[in-house]
């Protein structure tokens, strides 16, 4: 069925960096831009950056230009999210998501999300 | 950096109507997006293209678009529908992409 599948909760100290992974499956991942979205614990959605899973151009926020790094990998469906120099307020939920590059239905299918928790 | 502003909450009793405002100033140019999140769940698209559904979601939720303010509508609120709501958007290259701050509805 049409998913995102994304690894598991990662625990890391001050200064790492952290990588994770975004599976797709049930469709075409090269028709589809990913989009990657963090959630502190209790506040709200905050915007990475995308990738089109095509021909791999790469986005990020300004807040994160720098520390963050969207790659994919087309012969595994997977797109992968690499965030640096992690600080405490890096901890929360990080979260994958496609949007159709040719078509506009929004954000139509989230993974179930990774929990990152910087702690020393 | 481009923001969009939303009402930290709202409150209701079932069966009235909720009305959720987003306020941006790229919004006359680029499509709104909404999402519902429940705690502990991932969001979920409610709207898109300002005011397209998605199918499987109920037609008491809508969307409406005015100048740089969009608006989600719940017609009959039920107990179910108490969630966190984050609208979305582009600024005006288009490349770069922004959540509002949430609202959260209470279904008193």
């Amino acid at each position: 069925q049409v998913q995102l599948v994304q690894s598991g909760a990662e625990v890391k100290k001050p200064g790492a960096s952290v990588k994770v992974s975004c599976k797709a499956s049930g469709y075409t991942f090269s028709s589809y831009t990913f989009h990657w979205v963090r959630q502190a614990p209790g506040q709200g959605l905050e915007w990475m950056g995308w990738i089109n899973a095509d021909n791999g151009n790469a986005k990020s926020s300004q807040k994160f230009q720098g520390r963050v790094t969207i790659t994919r990998d087309t012969s595994a469906s997977t797109t992968y999210m690499e965030l640096r120099s992690l600080g405490f307020g890096d901890t929360a939920v990080y979260y994958c998501a496609r949007r159709a590059t040719t078509s506009d239905h929004g954000m139509d299918v989230w993974g179930q999300g990774t929990a990152v928790t910087v702690s020393s | 950096s481009y923001e969009l502003t939303q009402p930290p909450s709202v409150s209701l009793a079932p069966g009235q109507t909720a009305r959720i405002t987003c306020s941006g100033e790229a919004l006359p140019i680029q499509n709104a997006y909404w999402y519902q999140q429940k705690p502990g769940q991932a969001p979920i698209l409610i709207i898109y293209k300002d005011t397209e559904r998605p199918s499987g979601i109920p037609e008491r939720f809508s969307g409406s678009s005015s100048g740089t303010t969009v608006t989600l509508t719940i017609s009959g609120v039920q107990a179910e529908d108490e969630a966190d709501y984050y609208c979305q958007s582009a600024d005006y290259s288009g490349t770069l992409w922004v959540f509002g701050g949430g609202t959260k509805l209470t279904v008193l």
